[in-house]
């Protein structure tokens, strides 16, 4: 069974922070994503990673940034976190260079930002 | 960039009736669309997708239609359960790497 890990289920980070939300994959998958989701905007792509060092941005890059040192480890970071950045984020991780290829899911951080 | 609207926000059927979800999307090179399924507190997970070579795909009680014409395609639910209540969410696939994602329905179903 594939597993995604993620550093937190919750987080609450005061204004001005820096936050680091790590994920970890254990099947040697080479792609990996964060998104954030909130009500009503459903899965909104952040940032995605299909080699290890390699980044690429997603739809809502801005005051995130992202972290593939190794292959199974996927790190986002909020440089200055802002209350607008409240929100659930999910990391993803899927195997191969092409695209049909599942998903797999972390169970999410919760973070509050106050 | 692909962007995929998905309707409707929210649906609430009878248990035993059909529910249909409907998505569209824009970039033509779109190839992939998948499904996701999210419980409640839970992460989401795939239930079934279709590749753009095909245009009806079924399993057991859900299935998938394409139609790369219209750049549309549905989730097709029949004799639901109180178990499928759930958020699902469609996805299309610009390029090889990435996926964009809808609003997500919130299905209700009531038993």
């Amino acid at each position: 069974d594939v597993k995604v890990t993620q550093s937190s289920r919750y987080l609450v980070k005061r204004t001005g922070e820096k936050v680091f939300l790590e994920c970890v994959q254990d099947m040697d998958h080479e792609n990996m994503f964060w998104y954030r989701q909130d009500p009503g905007l459903g899965l909104r792509l952040i940032y995605f990673s299909y080699d290890v060092k390699m980044k690429e941005k997603g739809d809502i890059p801005e005051g995130y940034s992202v972290s593939r040192e190794k292959k199974e480890r996927f790190s986002l970071i909020l440089e200055s976190a802002s209350t607008n950045q409240t929100s659930m984020y999910l990391c993803a991780s899927s195997q191969g260079s092409g695209s049909f290829y599942e998903q797999y899911f972390g169970p999410g951080t919760r973070l509050t930002v106050t | 960039g692909e962007n995929v609207e998905q309707h409707p926000s929210t649906l609430s059927v009878q248990e035993g009736d059909s529910a249909v979800i409907k998505c569209t999307y824009s970039d033509s090179a779109s190839n992939y669309f998948p499904w996701y399924k999210q419980e409640l507190g839970k992460r989401p997970q795939l239930i079934i997708d279709i590749r753009s070579n095909v245009g009806e795909k079924k399993d057991q009680r859900i299935a998938v239609t394409l139609n790369k014409t219209a750049k549309h395609f549905s989730l097709h639910i029949t004799e639901t359960q109180p178990e499928d209540s759930a958020v699902y969410f469609c996805a299309a696939t610009p390029n090889n790497n990435d996926m964009r994602f809808g609003a997500g329905t919130r299905l209700t179903v009531k038993p």
